[in-house]
């Protein structure tokens, strides 16, 4: 199957800044792309949908300025994670959606680990 | 939001045995994915069925559907100490979303 890739694996960082995390198609071209997040021993939520060349859309309750999303290429989108705060800890997932015979499937990331100190 | 809601939250069973998952979702859908994820890394793929579709196996895997009911299950024979990890059903819309239920922590004992 295609391959994502995410970038970096883990992060640890203060209060206060800003982290950036990338999510790769590596092997074929992915028109749409999604962000989810986990919190530990939790289910994954669905954070934003993003769209190639178009702005995000953010799922109800997530802040679309505090986690900015760019989708300036078929094969790459990024989140960026403005001002974290300790509650923004979390297990940060990707998926990358391929059109194909039976319609679309999504590709899932290996995760980003994200820890605000 | 979340479409899908998995019980038991949490399963135990002896190495060996049978295990069984549910899922119940609210909305109809074009196909459900079950996925596995081992403890604090990334999902594994394990079927999909298509709405059209009533039961499909994989290996030791096999999944049902019932649309009428807005439900499947998952179930895993032989159970192995590898099969230890959360499963969670997930499901298509049709509007390229996948959204996922709570998950079942499955842990298989020696």
């Amino acid at each position: 199957g295609a391959v994502v890739s995410q970038h970096p694996s883990w992060v640890i960082c203060k209060s206060g800044t800003s982290v950036k995390i990338e999510c790769r198609s590596l092997d074929f071209q992915a028109t749409t792309m999604f962000w989810y997040r986990q919190f530990p021993k939790q289910s994954l939520m669905l954070m934003a949908t993003s769209n190639e060349g178009s702005k995000a859309t953010y799922e109800q309750g997530v802040e679309k300025d505090k986690f900015l999303i760019n989708h300036a290429s078929l094969t790459l989108s990024t989140l960026t994670v403005t001002s974290a705060h300790p509650e923004d800890s979390s297990f940060y997932i990707c998926s990358a959606s391929q059109l194909g015979i039976g319609g679309s499937e999504q590709f899932f990331g290996p995760g980003t680990r994200l820890t605000v100190l | 939001s979340q479409q899908g809601e998995e019980d038991p939250q949490a399963l135990s069973i002896q190495e060996g045995e049978n295990a069984t998952m549910n899922c119940s979702y609210k909305t109809s859908i074009n196909n459900l994915q079950w996925y596995r994820q081992n403890s604090g890394r990334g999902l594994v793929h394990l079927i999909l069925i298509r709405s059209n579709e009533r039961e499909k196996h994989s290996g030791r895997l096999r999944v049902t559907l019932d649309t009428s009911k807005k439900s499947s299950s998952l179930l895993i024979t032989a159970s192995r100490a590898a099969d230890t990890a959360s499963y969670f059903c997930a499901t298509d819309r049709g509007d390229d979303k996948i959204i996922f239920g709570k998950g079942t922590r499955l842990h298989i004992l020696p």
